[in-house]
Order: structure tokens, then C-alpha cells, then sequence
């Protein structure tokens, strides 16, 4: 059971408009900042939105991140099919003080 | 560019200790503000945290994982390591080390390396 919710599963057409959402609490996602993770198949994992909504070099603007107290979204615009795959979101939890993932969610395009 | 790569068994017996090391290129381990860790993913489940380390300060645990984990760092060979003892099935995943740009962005990551527990 993650301390991060996440949807298990959302899906998309190609061009479509997406979002994934990640439900936390005061101890993670109500004080410190959020990361999102993509995980495609056969390969390692990207920092895909760093601090909430900023985006490392590289990646595309079709990928946002928002924020607002204990919850945030990942939002994939333009949907394409190389962006099938899992999406993690994470924080520090100062609760446990420890860096925790939500559950995951995979993106399938239709 | 920097490049991480993970070596070590592929296979370990249940009860014994789970060993790999992180090999960094391309820049340096005492990388002012970057920490070094090491992150999982079991077969068919999410990611987990295993623990992180700052080239000259304290290594963070997973609490789940504190009791049987080891992180260090070898500033001579630019790597680190990890150990985890007393492995079950449970601990087989597919082990990455990744550079942090602070305690939770892992911003370059390693190819990962498949550790099964298996008698």
C-alpha cells in the first residue's frame, strides 16, 4: 500500500489529452516538493517533472506538472505511442523520512 | 555525459547477501550538491527507494529495508555500493543506481541490473 495514490491504469488515442493523478497527505505532498518519473518498457527510468512543475532538459513541453496542497497531476498533451509505459510519482515523506513512489499508473495508447 | 552502470551477481541464494556496485563516468562521485542511490523495481510491482549517500556524509535508508542495508561510496574508484543482507524472493528486482540532483530528483540513472533470489 503506497503512501502516494495513483490511478493503476488510464489510456489515450493518439493526439489525445491525458492526466494522472497522485493523491498524498501533509507529511509528503502538503511540504515538500514532487517529482514525476516516466518507466517505458526495457529501459531505466526518467526524471520526467522535477519540484512540482519544472521540466529537466530534454524534455518535451507536451508534459506538465501541477500541484495544490496534498494532491498533483501529471498532465501528457499530443499523446503519442512511444509514451506508453508507467508513470511514478514521488516525494520526501517526513513522516517516515523517506523518499516514497506512488503505486504507479500505466499509460496504454489506444 | 555522465554514465552509471551496475555490476554484480545476477543470482543469490536466499539468507545471503545481495552485493553491487555503481560504477560512475563521465564526472565525479564528490559532485558538489549530488547524492548517489540506489532504487528497485520487483517484477510486476512499483519502484522502490532503497537508500541514498553523499559522497563524504551519512547514507539514508528505506526504514523498511534500514536493518539489512548498506550504502558506501569508494571516492578512489568513483563508485559506490550496495549491500543487502538475509535476501528473500522478495528482494529480487531489477536494481538501479542514479545520480540525485537533491534527495528525491534522479536526474541520470544506470541501465539497471536483474538480481533474482533463488535457491
Amino acid at each position: 500500500q503506497s503512501v502516494l495514490t495513483q490511478p493503476p491504469s488510464v489510456s489515450g488515442t493518439p493526439g489525445q489529452r491525458i492526466t494522472i493523478s497522485c493523491s498524498g497527505s501533509s507529511s509528503n505532498l502538503g511540504r515538500n516538493p514532487l517529482n514525476w518519473y516516466q518507466h517505458l518498457p526495457e529501459t531505466a527510468p526518467k526524471l520526467l517533472i522535477y519540484t512540482n512543475t519544472q521540466r529537466p532538459s530534454g524534455v518535451p513541453d507536451r508534459f506538465s506538472g501541477s500541484k495544490s496542497g496534498t494532491s498533483a497531476s501529471l498532465a501528457i498533451s499530443g499523446l503519442q505511442s512511444e509514451d506508453e509505459g508507467d508513470y511514478f510519482c514521488s516525494v520526501w515523506d517526513d513522516s517516515l523520512n523517506g523518499w516514497v513512489f506512488g503505486g504507479g499508473t500505466k499509460l496504454t495508447v489506444l | 555525459q555522465l554514465q552509471l552502470r551496475e555490476s554484480g551477481p545476477g543470482l543469490v541464494k536466499p539468507s545471503e547477501t545481495l552485493s553491487l556496485i555503481c560504477s560512475v563516468s563521465g564526472g565525479s562521485i564528490r559532485s558538489t550538491g549530488h547524492y548517489w542511490g540506489w532504487i528497485r523495481r520487483p517484477p510486476g510491482k512499483g519502484l522502490e527507494w532503497v537508500g541514498n549517500i553523499y559522497y563524504n556524509g551519512s547514507p539514508y535508508y528505506n526504514p523498511a529495508l534500514k536493518s539489512r542495508v548498506s550504502i558506501s561510496v569508494d571516492t578512489s574508484k568513483n563508485q559506490f555500493s550496495l549491500r543487502l543482507n538475509s535476501v528473500t524472493a522478495a528482494d529480487t528486482a531489477v536494481y538501479y543506481c542514479a545520480r540525485l540532483m537533491g534527495v528525491t530528483e534522479a536526474d541520470y540513472w544506470g541501465q539497471g541490473a536483474l538480481v533474482t533470489v533463488s535457491s
